[in-house]
Parts: structure tokens; sequence; C-alpha cells
């Protein structure tokens, strides 16, 4: 897992809380995502980065605000959440080419995120 | 309300018999398959990958077969070990790079 490293690993946070989640991937890729794992649904994709420009937003709220400084680090800041958005947090990255040629992703640990 | 969660599949086998794991996928368009493991507490980890233009690719123990024809994908390990027990995921890449994931199936290996 050292290929892709998320920070931190749990968090509770109440629903006033402004917090942040990090990921920095060790990897070379310059295409990064995050996903929200939860109970009820299958793996669902949040956002993506490719170079360093946002090119997916899977009509994700507000209250998530996605963040990628450079192509080895990507950031979900949350504030004012709700208790449905307790899931697990997952990002990947990936190479990307030009067009469509598509490559694996290979996914960080998650953070557990609970909302009370 | 009463919090309802997915219910996956569950294939259990013995240590030492083959496992198929079976999907089945909604895009015709699809053009790009892979096979995900996730252990408990553990982010999904890349097991093996298939293009359509592809009907069988083999990896180490592991063999994913694709049916374009009926959107079916299935992922078969040899010898089962009881390190295989996890969630397995197939996704399909519709476009780009845009994984869309399937629920999930639970292997559970018996010693």
């Amino acid at each position: 897992e050292t290929g892709v490293t998320q920070t931190p690993r749990h968090l509770v946070m109440g629903m006033t809380n402004k917090k942040s989640l990090k990921c920095e991937q060790h990897l070379g890729h310059n295409a990064m995502y995050w996903y929200k794992q939860s109970a009820k649904k299958p793996l669902e994709l949040m956002f993506v980065y490719s170079l360093e420009e946002r090119v997916e937003n899977n009509s994700v709220p507000s209250r998530f605000s996605p963040e990628c400084p450079n192509s080895s680090h990507l950031f979900l800041h949350l504030h004012t959440l709700q208790p449905e958005d307790s899931a697990l947090y997952l990002c990947a990255s990936s190479h990307t080419g030009r067009g469509l040629t598509p490559y694996e992703q290979y996914f960080g640990p998650g953070t557990r995120l609970t909302v009370t | 309300g009463e919090s309802v969660g997915l219910h996956l599949p569950t294939l259990s086998v013995q240590e030492g018999d083959n496992s198929i794991i079976n999907c089945a996928y909604s895009n015709s368009a699809s053009d790009y398959f892979i096979w995900y493991k996730q252990e408990s507490g553990k982010g999904p980890q890349f097991i093996i990958d298939i293009r359509s233009n592809m009907d069988k690719r083999q990896g180490q123990r592991v063999t994913v077969l694709l049916n374009k024809t009926v959107k079916h994908l299935s992922l078969q390990i040899a010898a089962t070990q009881p390190g295989d027990s996890a969630v397995y995921f197939c996704a399909e890449m519709e476009y780009g790079n845009k994984l869309v994931f399937g629920a999930g199936t639970i292997l559970r290996v018996k010693s």
C-alpha cells in the first residue's frame, strides 16, 4: 500500500466541522480519483483529476470540495456533512493517455469517515 | 428508518478447489474491464484486466474470460487459498478513465 497513501485512516466529525482528507501517490501517475464506498451502494466515482485538471464531477454535493495541487497530491475538503455521508472514501491514481487508452487504477487504503 | 445495505452474493469454496466469480456488465460500448480484490480494511487491489479485443487473459493463478455477446465477465481462481478470501469487484470502463464498478461478490475459502 505504499503506492497510494491516504490520511487519516479514520475520521469522526460532527456535522458542523470542517476537515480534509489527503491522498498521495508515489507511482508517477498523472490522474487521480476520489471514490465513495458505502454499505448501501457499489463503489461510486466522485471526482477525476487528469493532469491536475478536474475532468469529472459526478454530481457530488458542494459540501465535498476536491483540490489537486499537483499530480502527486489530492485533497477532499469536507464541510457541513450529513450522517449519510459516512462511508469509506477511497483515492486512486492511474496513468492517463490521450484519447481513450485505458489504464488500471491503483487504490489507497481509504479513510473511514463517520459523521455524527 | 432501518438502513439497508447491499446484499452481496457469496461464493464459498473449499481450499484447493477452483473458484469462478461472475459479473454481468451493462454497457455494450465498454472496452476495458478490470477485476479487483478488496480485503477487510483495505482498498481495492488490482488483480487482472482485459481489453474488449480479447476473450481470455491469464495471470498467476487467475484467468479472466470476457463474453461480449452476453456482456459477461468471469474471474477464475485456480487452487483457491485462504488468502483469497475477500470481496471481488468487476469494473467496466465506459469511456476515458471512468470506471463503473459492480456490487461485488464475497469469496469465502473454507480450510
